[in-house]
């Protein structure tokens, strides 16, 4: 596609349910962030992923949160055992490897999740 | 650790108008990069701005320009002749060493017809 899609859009889930937001990257971009932005914040790294090389999960918040990147090329964020905190709105970017160093996102529109 | 600072939560402006939007950060580093980020309702955050440390020409993309001032760390975005569609959240951010972007909490811009 054109640019960087996620889905759902919105989700609203009941408190201990597992959820899975799903992004898929520019094709042929290397590079592959989730980050997480709560009311009136800023965001905050969750993970990232660069071709082949090991994730840095270094922001994911508990080990209730998950990524994975098949193929290269479509990520999977999973939070199990929903808690009310996790409602955020998630964004996925990606980028290619040059525009990577250099800092240049490519952003979806987000998923908004809402725990009850 | 860098940090980057937005003080203004919220920021008005007649249409038509100029505006300015303030960041600071604080790094030790001597290379980086600085970006202005757009959030509209949408969501879908947009680069406006990019500026390399090492360059001491401002940059400018149309309607948007930036006063970097290394010394003072500081990074600030103007926007002139406001026009309705810049109403938006506006995020500074910073990449260093690390890939990793910081944020700064973004000021809302609202635009007044």
């Amino acid at each position: 596609g054109a640019g960087v899609s996620q889905s759902p859009s919105n989700k609203v889930t009941e408190k201990g349910k597992d959820v899975e937001l799903r992004c898929d990257p520019i094709s042929g971009h290397t590079a592959l962030y989730w980050y997480r932005q709560s009311l009136g914040q800023g965001l905050e790294f969750l993970i990232y992923f660069q071709g082949n090389s090991a994730p840095d999960k270094s922001g994911l918040p508990s080990d209730r949160f998950s990524a994975e990147r098949t193929g290269g090329s479509v990520s999977t964020l999973t939070i199990q055992r929903t808690q009310q905190e996790d409602s955020a709105v998630y964004l996925c970017a990606s980028s290619s490897t040059r525009a990577a160093y250099t800092g240049e996102l490519f952003f979806g529109e987000g998923s908004r999740l809402t725990v009850l | 650790a860098q940090t980057v600072t937005q003080s203004q939560p919220e920021m008005s402006v007649q249409e038509a108008e100029t505006v300015t939007l303030s960041c600071t950060y604080d790094t030790s580093e001597s290379d980086y990069y600085l970006f202005w980020y757009k959030q509209p309702p949408s969501r879908q955050m947009i680069l406006v701005i990019r500026q390399e440390a090492y360059k001491q020409q401002n940059a400018t993309e149309n309607r948007f320009s930036v006063n970097f001032q290394k010394a003072a760390k500081s990074f600030s975005l103007k926007i002139s002749d406001s026009q309705l569609g810049d109403a938006a959240m506006y995020f500074c951010a910073y990449r260093g060493s690390n890939y990793q972007l910081i944020w700064g909490a973004g000021t809302k811009l609202i635009i007044k017809p």
